[in-house]
């Protein structure tokens, strides 16, 4: 168990909708990172946040967003979805943006039908 | 820019044997970080081995060493005495540390069957 707890762990939804996916970091962590993997792309960079600013960003869609609170979870909002969104999303947390070791929490997988 | 290659897309390997699962990489960048990271069937996504680019040995963790050769820009991962539940998805990893963020790029990934 690495600490980093991610709800929901299954998600089904349909085409068009919109889904919000919740990332806690493990205890004292600052950083959050958002990864998506999905078959065709792989495991793919989102962005990340350091104590509730955004850090750095990927390959994230302009559909997507996402933000990280005061008390430092996270949340990535994911509008509009189409099938190509169905992955296994990924949340990771470090004690600093420069930090070598990454946390991950057990994912949530998104189904869009 | 970055770029992890994982050549291999499955391996076999009987139990207590050892095995290296490839990786090569791509940076200009002179200070970086290789990492490796199980993924068993359940999905979470395990830590393993750190090897920052400046680090004069090879990373070792228990049962996993890291074989850095950075002249060829390659950091395999040797599993020694491989067990039943070794089998998962191996993923090689990097950041670049002059950036001023952590992303991980991932490789591909390696699909590792350890048989009796």
């Amino acid at each position: 168990d690495s600490g980093v707890t991610q709800t929901p762990k299954h998600l089904i939804t349909a085409t068009g909708q919109r889904v919000t996916l919740r990332c806690s970091p493990r205890s004292g962590d600052l950083s959050v990172y958002w990864y998506q993997q999905s078959l065709d792309q792989g495991l793919q960079f989102l962005i990340q946040y350091y104590n509730g600013e955004e850090r750095a960003k990927g390959n994230i869609l302009e559909r997507f967003s996402a933000q990280q609170f005061p008390d430092l979870h996270s949340e990535l909002n994911l509008s509009s979805l189409e099938l190509g969104d169905s992955a296994l999303y990924f949340c990771a947390s470090s004690p600093g943006p420069l930090w070598n070791e990454q946390f991950f929490g057990p994912g949530t997988r998104l189904t869009v039908l | 820019a970055q770029k992890i290659t994982q050549t291999q897309p499955g391996m076999f390997v009987q139990e207590k044997e050892a095995v290296t699962l490839d990786c090569t990489y791509d940076t200009s960048d002179p200070s970086y970080g290789l990492f490796w990271y199980k993924q068993p069937s359940s999905g979470e996504m395990i830590f393993l081995i750190y090897q920052g680019s400046y680090d004069q040995q090879n990373a070792t963790e228990g049962r996993y060493s890291l074989n850095f050769q950075k002249a060829r820009k390659s950091a395999n991962l040797v599993i020694s005495a491989s067990q039943l539940g070794d089998s998962a998805m191996y993923f090689c990893a990097m950041t670049l540390k002059n950036t001023g963020f952590q992303k991980l790029v991932f490789g591909t990934g390696t699909r590792l069957l350890v048989s009796p």
